[in-house]
């Protein structure tokens, strides 16, 4: 799988987007774009992920550049909720399984 | 549904000690995978099983053990605890289906080995 790159820390006023980069330019024509959260040493939660289009949920949009050497997660208006360490993960295979986590970016959302 | 549950919440053990980190899944899920989490750290695949029957080791499987004898349950082992092994210890599970892109997973099981 290869590897991820994201910033260690990141903040972000409440009410506004927050939107976390992650570079991944060693990723492969088959590999996906996954993006989970964690809060507060809970378990990891799924946001959402791509492979080379744009996506949107009720959580987040995924953008991915045309040469899909990074992407960027966007909560378009985040919450004191939203306080977590996200996680950009590039998998090989659709499968969710064996995930492989780095350090991610911590997010702090703040009044 | 329950979703995935993990039991104990906490646990202290001594050195030497053995014990069985509990988990089980009321989605019928193939796929159920054990990480670790050390402090500071992310998430580290110990082991995982695609179904019942079938286990492979995942990153950093030395001193644990696990089976798969039906799909609900995928208990962790382990079989003389260290200081290293203390850790977070997460319990997640998915379909097997090609186009499965989410993963489930549990609370965590917080465990100190003294």
């Amino acid at each position: 799988d290869a590897k991820t790159t994201q910033p260690t820390s990141m903040d972000c006023a409440e009410g506004r987007a927050a939107n976390l980069p992650c570079n991944h330019s060693t990723i492969s024509g088959n590999e996906y774009v996954y993006w989970y959260r964690q809060i507060h040493s809970q378990g990891p939660q799924y946001i959402i992920h791509g492979l080379k289009n744009n996506e949107t949920n009720e959580m987040a949009s995924l953008i991915i550049t045309e040469d899909r050497k990074s992407s960027t997660l966007i909560l378009p208006h985040a919450t004191l909720r939203d306080t977590a360490v996200y996680y950009c993960i590039v998998r090989v295979t659709g499968t969710a399984s064996k995930l492989t986590f780095g350090t991610g970016t911590r997010l702090q959302v703040t009044l | 549904n329950a979703g995935v549950t993990q039991t104990p919440k906490f646990q202290v053990l001594k050195t030497g000690q053995s014990m069985t980190l509990q988990c089980a899944q009321d989605m019928n899920h193939e796929y159920m995978s054990w990480y670790r989490q050390d402090p500071g750290m992310g998430l580290r695949l110990i082991h995982y099983s695609v179904g019942a029957g079938i286990t492979d080791q995942g990153e950093v499987p030395n001193g644990y053990n696990v089976s798969r004898s039906t799909t609900e349950d995928f208990p962790l082992r382990l079989l003389s605890a260290a200081p290293s092994q203390t850790s977070v210890y997460f319990c997640a599970s998915s379909y097997r289906a090609e186009r499965t892109y989410e993963q489930y997973f549990g609370p965590g099981t917080r465990l100190t080995v003294t």
